[in-house]
């Protein structure tokens, strides 16, 4: 069975600091890995995704993600935050039939 | 815009009603997944069809069904409703049956059962 673990509800960060958040997964079997991100009163939006190949990902919005098979993490981070950058954050593992979310982590911006 | 279309945005109705709640997948996809979304539960998976079939089920109450019509909408109803059902039920659609391939999500219908 696959899991994912979202380490941090919560994460605050000044503008222009480094955004880090971190998800680790449990897999039986090779993961294809997600993260999404959630806008206030908004719909969930793929951020990236890794599903074989480079470990190092990038996505939209200046965000890239690292798959670490030893560590069984895919953290998310970006360089320098932007206060659009204010919503909340899934990391994803792919189920035999539907993608296995994580809790979230909500990342404040503060200016 | 991710493509899918979630009807209605809001709906607010009593304990013990029942609605339905409407998805209209991206054009050309035919997987559309249902999950819930609450404030102690998280985003949980409730049930998956594909080109009019069911094909998974998660913690889907037996109070709540969906079907998976011939034009690939699909519609969510849930029953006898509690104040516990107050959440927000996204719908998601891919291209393939598994969903390996990136999911498109709706924006969601937000239910508020008083």
């Amino acid at each position: 069975a696959q899991s994912v673990t979202q380490l941090g509800s919560h994460v605050s960060v000044s503008e222009g600091a480094l955004v880090l958040l971190r998800c680790n997964y449990s897999s039986s079997v090779p993961p294809y890995l997600f993260w999404y991100v959630q806008y206030p009163n908004q719909g969930l939006q793929l951020l990236l995704k890794y599903t074989t190949g480079a470990t190092l990902v990038k996505g939209i919005n200046g965000f890239e993600a690292e798959f670490k098979k030893s560590e069984t993490s895919f953290h998310l981070t970006k360089p320098s935050a932007h206060m659009s950058d204010a919503a909340e954050y899934f990391c994803a593992v792919s189920g035999r039939d539907k993608l296995i979310f994580g809790t979230g982590t909500r990342l404040q911006v503060f200016p | 815009d991710s493509g899918v279309t979630q009807t209605p945005k809001h709906l607010i109705t009593a304990t013990g009603q029942r609605v339905t709640l409407r998805c209209s997948p991206r054009s050309g996809d035919l997987s559309v997944y249902w999950y819930q979304q609450s404030l102690d539960q998280g985003l949980q998976f409730l049930i998956q069809y594909y080109n009019g079939e069911e094909r998974a089920k998660g913690n889907i109450l037996e109070r709540f069904s969906a079907q998976q019509f011939p034009d690939l909408h699909s519609e969510l109803n849930l029953s006898s409703l509690e104040l516990g059902d107050s959440a927000l039920y996204f719908c998601a659609s891919s291209p393939l049956l598994d969903s390996l391939t990136e999911a498109f999500f709706g924006q969601g219908t937000r239910l508020t059962v008083v």
